[in-house]
C-alpha cells in the first residue's frame, strides 16, 4: 500500500527557518517523483515544486523559487520543504503527493503551518 | 505560465442530477497532461481523472474527462452524496511546471 505520512503541524514565529517532512513507503522512492503543494487557508491548491529522489532533480515553480528548498533523502525515503526565514504569509496547509507521469496519484494527510507573531 | 480557469465557481445541483464542470486553459494544453482532482472539506485531494479521460484506480464510472487544445470537462452522471465537493484541474507544461485551476465548489442545492 502507498502512503505518504507528513510531519505533525507546527507553529512558528516570522523568521525562524522550519523543514517539514514527509515519509513514503510501499512503492520505490527512487522511481516517482514527490511534489509539494500550497493550499492557503480557504483557498485553491498551489503547486510549490517538485523533486525525483533518484537523482535529486528539483524543480521549483517560478512563485516559490528561493523562497523554499526541496530535498529528499533516499535512505529513509523521506522528501523534506524547509524555510530559511517564515513570513506570516507561509500560514497555510502543506500537501505532499507522488507524481508519476504528470498527475499526483497519492497524496499525503496534510499538514498546518501556522506562523505568527 | 499556463493559466486554468475553472467554471462556474460554485455549482449549485440535487443528488441525481448531472454536474458539467470547465477548464479552460490559457494556451493549448497536451491532453497527457491534463488531470482533475475531487478535495472534500478537511481532506487531502483525490486524484479522479488523468490524461484527460483516464480515470484514476478505484475512480466510479460516474466521473468522466473530456475535451483537448485549451477546453476540458468533467462531467458527473449521477450525483451521490458524497461528490458535493470542490474539483480542480491541474496541467503540466515544460517551460513552468504545474499549474491548478482556481476550482470549483459542488454543492448541494
Amino acid at each position: 500500500e502507498v502512503r505518504l505520512v507528513q510531519s505533525g503541524a507546527e507553529v512558528k514565529k516570522p523568521g525562524e527557518s522550519l523543514k517539514i517532512s514527509c515519509k513514503a513507503s510501499g512503492y520505490k522512492f527512487t522511481s516517482y517523483w514527490i511534489t509539494w503543494v500550497r493550499q492557503m487557508p480557504g483557498k485553491g491548491l498551489e503547486w510549490m515544486g517538485i523533486i525525483y529522489p533518484g537523482d535529486s532533480e528539483t524543480r521549483y515553480s517560478p512563485f516559490f523559487q528561493g523562497h523554499i528548498t526541496i530535498s529528499a533523502d533516499k535512505s529513509i525515503t523521506t522528501a523534506y520543504l524547509q524555510w530559511s526565514s517564515l513570513k506570516t504569509s507561509d500560514t497555510a496547509m502543506y500537501y505532499c503527493a507522488r507524481g508519476d507521469r504528470f498527475r499526483f496519484d497519492y497524496w499525503g494527510q496534510g499538514m498546518l503551518v501556522a506562523v505568527s507573531s | 505560465e499556463i493559466v486554468l480557469t475553472q467554471s462556474p465557481g460554485t455549482l449549485s445541483l440535487s443528488p441525481g442530477e448531472r454536474a458539467t464542470l470547465s477548464c479552460r486553459a490559457s494556451q493549448t494544453v497536451s491532453t497527457d497532461f491534463l488531470a482533475w482532482y475531487q478535495q472534500n472539506a478537511g481532506q487531502a485531494p483525490r486524484l479522479l481523472i488523468y490524461g484527460g479521460s483516464n480515470r484514476a484506480t478505484g475512480i466510479p464510472d460516474r466521473f468522466s474527462g473530456s475535451g483537448s487544445g485549451t477546453d476540458f470537462t468533467l462531467t458527473i452522471s449521477r450525483l451521490e452524496p458524497e461528490d458535493f465537493a470542490v474539483y480542480y484541474c491541474q496541467q503540466y507544461d515544460n517551460s513552468s511546471g504545474f499549474t491548478f485551476g482556481q476550482g470549483t465548489k459542488l454543492e448541494i442545492k
